[in-house]
């Protein structure tokens, strides 16, 4: 049972290019986040999913658009990245609507 | 306000000793609270969770304890442990208004000398 993956780890981006991050799940679960987590600022939801076809927008969406097309994964895009894009990104899977159960490793992203 | 405030920063405690972290809210909206504990480089994990119509939540060494008329709870870590050494993390969930979310303090560094 391998949880929440994520990929990749890690990446550099120069500003203005794009990227997606990848996540996938194999619990079946329904709910499914990404959040970004600066130093000091705890964890901002940026997009949700409540299932299959259906995302939502979190505290800090600009920048960023998701797509569900299947249970298990929900890939992250960034267009046009800027420095302050730069962050840790966590995706994370729930069985619930009222906690987050489930993160992946995260991705250190780092715009220059 | 969809604040979760959270205290202390960061906090020192000796082996055996208990660890206290504090978190405030203001909105009556929020209605679940989970603690998280993250080890660096590694995403949160869910330690304990508590509904506001429960005081007093206890999963071995760690206690959640909530006062729904002051807007507080807090997470209480006994007999600490250097492994215990990590960032916790309140949070709140807020309900309706068509976004749902939950809302995270930032955090607490506990370091639990041995």
């Amino acid at each position: 049972n391998a949880g929440v993956t994520q990929t990749p780890k890690f990446r550099i981006l120069k500003i203005g290019q794009s990227m997606t991050l990848q996540c996938t799940q194999d619990m079946n679960h329904n709910y499914m986040y990404w959040y970004r987590q600066d130093p000091g600022m705890g964890l901002k939801l940026i997009y949700y999913s409540v299932g299959a076809g259906i995302t939502d927008k979190g505290e800090v969406p600009n920048g960023y658009n998701v797509s569900r097309s299947t249970t298990e994964d929900f890939p992250l895009r960034l267009e046009l990245a800027a420095p302050s894009q730069t962050s840790v990104y966590f995706c994370a899977s729930s069985y619930s609507r009222w906690v987050t159960a489930f993160f992946g490793q995260g991705t250190r992203l780092t715009v220059v | 306000q969809q604040q979760v405030k959270q205290s202390p920063q960061s906090l020192i405690v000796q082996k055996g000793g208990i660890s206290i972290i504090n978190c405030a809210y203001e909105n009556t909206a929020f209605d679940y609270f989970p603690w998280y504990q993250q080890f660096p480089g590694k995403g949160p994990a869910l330690l304990i969770a508590i509904r506001p119509d429960v005081s007093e939540k206890k999963e071995g060494r760690f206690t959640i304890s909530f006062n729904k008329s002051a807007k507080q709870f807090s997470l209480h870590i006994m007999d600490s442990q250097p492994g215990d050494s990590a960032t916790y993390f309140c949070a709140a969930f807020l309900r309706g208004g068509g976004s749902e979310k939950l809302v995270f303090g930032k955090g607490t560094k506990l370091t639990v000398n041995p």
